[in-house]
């Protein structure tokens, strides 16, 4: 099974400021199974990016993603007050098949 | 619009058994992989069955293996999560999620609660 690691664990920013969250994986990966979500309280997962970096339908460009092998990143260009939730990178694989998230980072208000 | 409900979600005993069910509308449900995700309070999420769109392909995650069984019902737009032997562990909410190009989810319900306790 393949494992995501994201870094940071919390990130605290002020609004305005640019975010950048890692996701590492345990072996290589394709870029086209490579997706980032985004959670607040109460709510399901909202998919944000897929294929390492093409954003969902709605999704604002000033979040972007990219990265290839084993090291994605994900960014916020200038953080909005409704920005502040957890994300969630998440990947496929084909063989074995099965599909694994990593454990999330934390973007709080600093 | 697309939309997904789950419902069946319930306080169930160590052992037990619970089928939880999501309905689906605004898409045509039987061309899609469907997929059921869960969340133990406070914790990440974890991906447990997906199902292709006739039914005949199905995946589970390790951890629910031999215990859980996903089906679907293509005139009823449903999706089915049939939990059996259940333990503390499972404990969490409950979402379906339909699978976008790519191995990802575009579209999940709102989640229901399983709370597994004596």
């Amino acid at each position: 099974e393949i494992v995501l690691t994201q870094s940071p664990g919390t990130l605290s920013l002020s609004p305005g400021e640019r975010a950048t969250l890692s996701c590492r994986a345990s072996q290589s990966i394709s870029s086209s199974y490579l997706a980032w979500y985004q959670q607040k309280p109460g709510q399901a997962p909202r998919l944000l990016i897929y294929g390492a970096s093409s954003r969902a339908t709605g999704i604002p460009d000033r979040f972007s993603g990219s990265g290839s092998g084993t090291d994605f990143t994900f960014t916020i260009s200038r953080l909005e007050p409704e920005d502040f939730a957890v994300y969630y990178c998440q990947q496929y694989g084909s063989s074995p098949p099965g599909i694994t998230f990593g454990q999330g980072t934390r973007l709080e208000i600093k | 619009e697309v939309q997904l409900v789950e419902s069946g979600g319930d306080l169930v005993q160590p052992g037990g058994s619970l089928r939880l069910s999501c309905e689906a509308s605004g898409f045509t449900f039987s061309t899609y992989y469907m997929n059921w995700v869960r969340q133990a309070p406070g914790r990440g999420l974890e991906w447990i069955s997906y199902i292709s769109g006739s039914g005949g392909t199905i995946y589970y995650a390790d951890s629910v293996k031999g215990r859980f069984t996903i089906s679907r019902d293509n005139a009823k737009n449903s999706l089915y999560l049939q939990m059996n032997s259940l333990r503390d562990e499972d404990t969490a909410v409950y979402y379906c999620a339909r699978r976008h190009s790519g191995w990802c989810f575009d579209y999940w319900g709102q989640g229901t609660l399983v709370t597994v306790s004596s």
